[in-house]
């Protein structure tokens, strides 16, 4: 069964350094996001990604983020400039289309922020 | 701000039991609703995407209902199994022009043997 692989599974950076967490989506997929959950907090959306641009972006998504899609199949999240309070555990989804189809999701990339 | 509340937080049974759970959230401007599945250490997993008020849906032994004109939506657990221990996330989307899921806090079930 397709699924969403996200990788690596474990990162720890030091603060100020610069991140990129990778995703490869499902491939017939159109829709690519990012979601985050801080420990113990909701799962809060990042950003929404169709057709090569962002389609939506959160309050959190600042110009410390960025997203990109480099090639057919990644689709990828870079924090510029890594603070503590980035650390949490960042999912990656993907869906055929938007809001009334399910999103599939990666098994999260646990960012650690020292 | 979209304001989705679930309740309870968390929820311990025995196996076999049957329980239920709510997703509150805005009745205005309502679109789709999902629940989400997500067990420790896994990905969350799509259980039922609704849309019309008075739907009812139905995977093997968790069902769910939508009423979207006073905005809440019921999960169902028939005969509880282990295997069902797992938090369960709703996500309401207020647009047809948005993918964007907003969560609540979850409700997290533990299934005793």
């Amino acid at each position: 069964e397709p699924e969403v692989t996200q990788t690596p599974s474990h990162q720890v950076t030091q603060m100020g350094q610069e991140v990129i967490l990778r995703c490869v989506p499902i491939s017939n997929h159109l829709y690519f996001y990012w979601y985050r959950q801080i420990l113990g907090q909701k799962v809060e959306f990042l950003v929404s990604f169709y057709n090569n641009e962002i389609s939506e972006k959160s309050e959190i998504f600042d110009d410390q983020f960025s997203v990109e899609r480099p090639d057919g199949s990644n689709f990828t999240l870079k924090i510029r400039s890594t603070k503590l309070e980035d650390s949490a555990m960042y999912f990656c989804a993907s869906s055929v289309w938007q809001s009334n189809t399910e999103a599939f999701f990666g098994q999260g990339t646990r960012l650690t922020v020292v | 701000i979209l304001n989705v509340e679930q309740s309870p937080q968390s929820l311990h049974v025995q196996e076999g039991d049957s329980t239920n759970f709510t997703c509150s959230f805005p009745s205005s401007n309502f679109y789709a609703l999902h629940w989400y599945r997500w067990e420790t250490a896994k990905s969350p997993e799509a259980l039922f995407v609704m849309t019309l008020n008075g739907d009812e849906k139905k995977k093997g032994r968790i069902s769910a209902t939508l009423n979207t004109k006073e905005g809440y939506s019921y999960l169902y657990i028939k005969g509880s199994q282990p295997e069902d221990s797992a938090t369960y996330l709703c996500a309401p989307l207020h647009s047809s022009n948005t993918g964007k899921l907003i969560f609540g806090q979850g409700t997290t079930l533990q299934v005793k043997p």
